[in-house]
């Protein structure tokens, strides 16, 4: 099965911007989607397909796609930013409903 | 609005098996296909499998492949997750989490709306 890997951790001053990555093979097939999850909460979808937001998430957050890499950027980073994000994406093995994968996860805090 | 409502934690000794419930409202059930992820304490989310509600078909990680079993009952809007043999490393959160397939200018693959999640606690 394929795996997705992103930095463990990053921090960004408030205000600035920060971009996290997300590599792995099945990125050059799938888009990437991306989930944000703060402590004791469920997550929450932030990023999907080649850069869309759901309703809710502020237009700070973005999406891009190049090659086998994924990256969520935080433009201007806010306090309540802080948080654990994952990437997903389905890849090519299973059989038509497909198998998924998780990246390993960045924790960002704002400084 | 959409929702996913699961039932309550469990705790269960080492062998046995484990059923959460997650219960769809607010959108056509059979429409939308589900997913089961799961977080250990401290842990990232790992993708264990996922279901059509419309036909009852599965894919499941191969990771959890003869362990797990995810069933649907379309009268209630209910999926199901048992995984057996449990062992103190199942010991985590489950999630269910609405799984959406898009066809824009490619296929777009996504979780939207996650249940609050299932403690399931595996002790002697």
């Amino acid at each position: 099965s394929s795996e997705l890997t992103q930095d463990p951790a990053v921090s960004v001053a408030l205000g600035q911007t920060v971009r996290i990555t997300c590599q792995g093979d099945s990125l050059r097939s799938y888009y990437a989607s991306w989930y944000q999850q703060k402590p004791g909460q469920a997550p929450v979808l932030v990023i999907y397909g080649k850069n869309n937001r759901p309703s809710g998430i502020p237009d700070r957050f973005s999406g891009s796609s190049s090659g086998n890499t994924a990256s969520l950027t935080i433009t201007g980073a806010q306090a309540e930013d802080e948080a654990d994000y994952y990437c997903n994406s389905r890849d090519s093995s299973g059989n038509h409903l497909g198998n998924y994968v998780f990246g390993t996860g960045t924790k960002v805090t704002v400084l | 609005q959409v929702q996913l409502v699961q039932s309550g934690a469990e705790v269960k000794k080492p062998g046995a098996s484990v059923k959460v419930s997650c219960k769809a409202s607010g959108y056509t059930f059979t429409s939308y296909y589900m997913h089961w992820v799961r977080q250990a304490p401290g842990q990232g989310l790992e993708w264990m499998g996922i279901i059509n509600p419309s036909g009852g078909s599965t894919s499941y990680a191969q990771k959890f492949q003869g362990r797990v079993t995810m069933t649907r009952d379309t009268s209630t809007s209910t999926v199901y997750m048992e995984l057996s043999s449990l062992r103190s490393e199942d010991t985590a959160v489950y999630y269910c989490a609405r799984g959406m397939q898009q066809l824009v200018d490619h296929y777009y693959y996504y979780m939207d709306v996650w249940g609050k999640g299932t403690t399931v606690t595996v002790s002697s």
